[in-house]
């Protein structure tokens, strides 16, 4: 059974410097990959997907991933934080074939001035 | 516009009312799912469908029900056989299986349940 652990629950970080948050899977099979956003109060967007195609991922506003296969990790990247991006991301895990999606528990991103 | 809509935005239910939550969505999409979110956890799936008139069971479905009698409507009821109700409720579509893997699911607003 597939499962996403994401090792930080809270991350600050200073504007204008860099973001990682941290993403490790288990799939038996080859999974997909997935980062969501989602502001307070609002649904999930999608900010990038990997599904066995390039393994650096681009996404929106600036985000990237890449999927290290031998570390199992699907690490989310940001060059530089902005105050709106301050919100919870999700690191989720899917297997091929399988429409069913497994979620992290959610990492909240804190930006300050 | 193209989108989901969830409503009511928030909702009180008296312990022992059954409730439903509206889901809709004008995607053209096949599949619709239900997720509960909790507090410090990740969202977990109660019901899905991936085609009108049919849905599964999720990983969370005891005391909730669902209907799929459109393609565009996948509401969902929370009975008073749930222990535990209160929390934010998450709608989502995704195109459907198409042989390719999961495609990306797109999520409504979301509503937010709490029980008196």
């Amino acid at each position: 059974a597939q499962s996403v652990t994401q090792l930080d629950s809270h991350v600050s970080v200073s504007e204008g410097t860099p973001v990682l948050l941290r993403c490790n899977y288990s799939s038996s099979y080859s999974p997909s990959l997935f980062w969501y956003v989602q502001h307070p109060n609002k649904g999930l967007q999608l900010l990038l997907k990997y599904t066995s195609a390039a393994t650096l991922v681009k996404g929106i506003n600036g985000f990237e991933a890449e999927f290290k296969k031998s570390e199992t990790s699907f690490h989310l990247t940001k060059p530089s934080a902005h105050m709106s991006d301050a919100a919870e991301y999700f690191c989720v895990v899917s297997d091929t074939g399988s429409q069913k999606l497994v979620f992290g528990t959610g990492t909240r991103l804190l930006v300050s001035p | 516009d193209g989108g989901i809509t969830q409503s009511p935005k928030y909702l009180f239910r008296k312990e022992g009312q059954n409730v439903t939550l509206s889901c809709e969505q004008n995607l053209n999409h096949d599949a619709m799912y239900w997720y509960r979110q909790d507090p410090g956890q990740g969202l977990r799936l109660i019901y899905y469908s991936q085609i009108v008139n049919d849905f599964q069971k999720g990983d969370i479905a005891e005391g909730y029900s669902v209907s799929r009698e459109k393609k565009e409507s996948f509401p969902l009821t929370v009975t008073s056989a749930q222990k535990n109700p209160t929390a934010f409720y998450l709608c989502a579509s995704s195109r459907g299986d198409r042989g390719g893997g999961p495609d990306t699911q797109y999520f409504g607003p979301g509503t937010r349940l709490t029980v008196l």
